[in-house]
């Protein structure tokens, strides 16, 4: 049973198109997560929702947009894809408003050419 | 200045040896946790640890909270403990975890 899965798991996409990457967890867990890891493995927090609300909104365009139709389901759409976008974006969720114990996703690897 | 400082940031062992990995945190983090990713990319939970020491097999770790930092012992290491590890903390006053830039082990047969 897969706690936290994503998909495509890798998506190979041309500048300027839109693309979306979806997450669900099945962990009864009510925030979720998006992350971005770069080419140096550095991982940063872009958004995450508690029961559907959005509670953290890092600095990041706004051709980025989160969905969260439900607890259970975190989706992240990217408008007008860029090069600089090319990295592997990590779901993750956790229990209440307790980023500790977060359990992630396989992640999706993302490469705009 | 840095939220939460790893080091080393690369290892290179040998099958067998016992390493200790650190993790230095500032006043405004908190509520340590320590991941592995895998060289397939996958993180997993290892420790959630913030304070005092904890074991799961070959792994332990041992947060002083009072004095800002955290450490992963592995024992006996194998080749499939090859990856990064990172260790996260909690930022005071958010929902955030902030990420250390993580230490690169690889484990030589």
């Amino acid at each position: 049973d897969t706690a936290v899965s994503q998909t495509p798991k890798y998506l190979v996409t041309q500048m300027g198109n839109d693309k979306s990457i979806k997450c669900e967890q099945n962990l009864g867990h009510d925030t979720m997560y998006w992350y971005k890891q770069d080419s140096k493995k550095f991982l940063k927090i872009m958004f995450s929702y508690n029961n559907k609300e959005l509670i953290i909104n890092e600095t990041v365009p706004n051709r980025f947009s989160p969905k969260s139709p439900d607890k259970a389901h975190l989706n992240l759409h990217i408008n007008s894809l860029e090069l600089g976008d090319s990295a592997v974006y990590f779901c993750a969720s956790s229990e209440g408003l307790k980023p500790y114990e977060q359990y992630f996703g396989p992640g999706t690897r993302l490469t705009v050419t | 200045g840095i939220q939460v400082e790893q080091s080393p940031p690369d290892l290179i062992l040998q099958e067998g040896a016992n390493s200790t990995l650190r993790c230095n945190f500032s006043d405004s983090v908190n509520n340590l946790q320590w991941f592995h990713q895998n060289p397939w990319g996958q993180l997993i939970n290892l420790f959630y640890i913030p304070s005092g020491t904890k074991q799961n097999g070959r792994l332990s770790a041992t947060t002083v909270a009072t004095e800002r930092y955290s450490l992963l012992y592995i024992s006996s290491s194998q080749t499939t403990d090859s990856g990064v590890y990172f260790c996260a903390g909690k930022m005071d006053s958010s929902y955030k975890l902030i990420f250390g830039s993580g230490t690169r082990l690889l484990v030589r047969p």
